[in-house]
């Protein structure tokens, strides 16, 4: 069975510059995690999609951080514009969403790291 | 809110040694406990889950957890340790309402293994 794909796996960009990350999960799981790991500390939820709809952003800078997953499968995140704040990995994970959902396994993607500066 | 509190950012054990991870948690319902071990430059792997079945949760690679509530705890042991356990460990706990069940994370403990 085929793992989460993330890319790219290194990402250096300049402040004020865009970027964007892509994720494509597990065949058949349905819902999709984004979170950020900023080294030394634990992954941080940013978003979660269950198919292509947006279940939790509450986390989520809107106002230069984006996501979505337009046909329910693959995921894209950007930034934009980037700040130095947000060098980090960007990991994606998915599951599948059955009815003891909260005990369901989140397989998580080799994640990206973006370097800022 | 639920949260999850890793006591030490960095534990250092023999080979052979037991090997102690601390993690208490926080939460207003009864908790979904997680621990993932992250190895440098990969994702983040799933060691073990408890899910209120058992108190006792065995996982891969030896490791195993003990849920206590009356701690709130959710400690992570192995009885003797290998140098292929040198890993960044997290504790995680799921939230839940509306649909959403992302995981929460603590900090991380960095595990050092002696030779």
């Amino acid at each position: 069975e085929a793992g989460v794909a993330q890319s790219p796996r290194y990402k250096i960009i300049e402040k004020r510059q865009s970027v964007a990350f892509w994720c494509n999960p597990i065949s058949g799981h349905a819902t999709l995690y984004w979170y950020q790991q900023i080294l030394g500390q634990g992954p941080k939820l940013l978003i979660q999609f269950q198919n292509n709809g947006v279940v939790d952003d509450s986390q989520l800078p809107k106002d230069r951080f984006s996501a979505e997953r337009l046909k329910g499968v693959d995921s894209t995140l950007k930034i934009q514009p980037a700040k130095l704040e947000d060098s980090a990995v960007y990991l994606c994970a998915s599951s599948f969403r059955g009815g003891a959902r909260l005990n369901t396994e989140a397989f998580f993607g080799q994640g990206t790291r973006l370097t800022v500066v | 809110a639920q949260s999850v509190t890793q006591l030490g950012s960095h534990v250092s054990v023999s080979e052979g040694a037991l090997v102690l991870l601390r993690c208490n948690y926080s939460s207003s319902v009864p908790p979904y406990l997680f621990w993932y071990v992250q190895y440098p430059n990969q994702g983040l792997q799933l060691l073990l889950k408890y899910t209120s079945a058992a108190t006792l949760v065995k996982g891969i690679n030896g490791f195993e957890a003990e849920f206590k509530k009356s701690e709130t705890s959710f400690h992570l042991t192995k009885p003797s340790a290998h140098m292929s356990d040198a890993a960044e460990y997290f504790c995680a706990v799921r939230s839940s309402g509306g649909g959403a069940d992302g995981l929460t994370f603590g900090k991380g403990t960095h595990l050092i293994i002696q030779p």
